[in-house]
């Protein structure tokens, strides 16, 4: 089965600069690759999401690179703010679009916005 | 549109007993997930269902777990008898394919505690 590691566990930047975060995967056949927040208490949320036939995708301050060949992904917060604080899973299935697949989380990475 | 809709919201139960979790998914969505988040564990995939089918229990922890889909809107997970390591929120998701998208979005949970 598919197995997703995710780095690094803690993430702790000034506000204002960037935040990258990386993930790699094992399964070749996987190629969809979502991105999720969690606040505290509260429900994962789909922040962005990238397929396997694009390389890069974008949304305002938001972006995920996807290297295929070497099986890793990365999500990239710029000018970082507060309410980026929480903690963010990487995730990969090996969606057919015949039907849903459940996906396969890393372990999360809890990022840190210093005032 | 309600999200997806879980409950109870909180459930505090003793060793052995039998617990219910329930879980009504967005309305046309054809698949539906279970997944358990714990510290330890992150969050994994306990099982899914697509048009009311269950694809894949693998990740189903042991026989005291069970899970069902009698119908489109709801689904129950079964924990039976229930044992303190099983303490963990539970979320179920739904989604539906939608040109190649098939975004998950989970339910606020159930946070279980056996004692």
């Amino acid at each position: 089965g598919e197995n997703v590691e995710q780095h690094p566990s803690t993430l702790s930047v000034q506000e204002g600069d960037s935040a990258v975060i990386k993930c790699t995967y094992s399964d070749s056949a996987s190629n969809y690759f979502p991105w999720y927040k969690q606040e505290l208490g509260k429900r994962p949320q789909l922040i962005i999401d990238i397929r396997s036939n694009v390389g890069e995708k974008k949304d305002q301050r938001i972006a995920v690179t996807l290297n295929k060949t070497a099986k890793h992904f990365s999500l990239h917060i710029t000018e970082t703010q507060p309410e980026d604080s929480a903690v963010y899973f990487c995730a990969a299935t090996p969606y057919s679009g015949g039907g849903a697949d459940g996906l396969t989380f890393g372990k999360g990475t809890h990022l840190i916005i210093q005032p | 549109d309600a999200g997806v809709i879980q409950s109870p919201r909180h459930e505090v139960t003793e060793m052995g007993q039998e617990v219910t979790l329930r879980c009504k998914p967005i309305s046309g969505h054809n698949s539906l997930f279970w997944y358990r988040q714990t510290m330890m564990r992150g969050l994994e995939l306990l099982i899914y269902f697509n048009n009311n089918v269950p694809i894949d229990d693998s990740g189903m922890p042991e026989d005291r777990f069970s899970a069902k889909m009698p119908n489109a809107s709801f689904s129950t997970l079964k924990i039976q008898p229930s044992e303190p390591r099983d303490s963990a929120v539970y979320f179920c998701a739904s989604s539906r394919l939608q040109g190649m998208r098939e975004t998950q979005y989970f339910g606020p949970g159930t946070r279980l505690l056996v004692l």
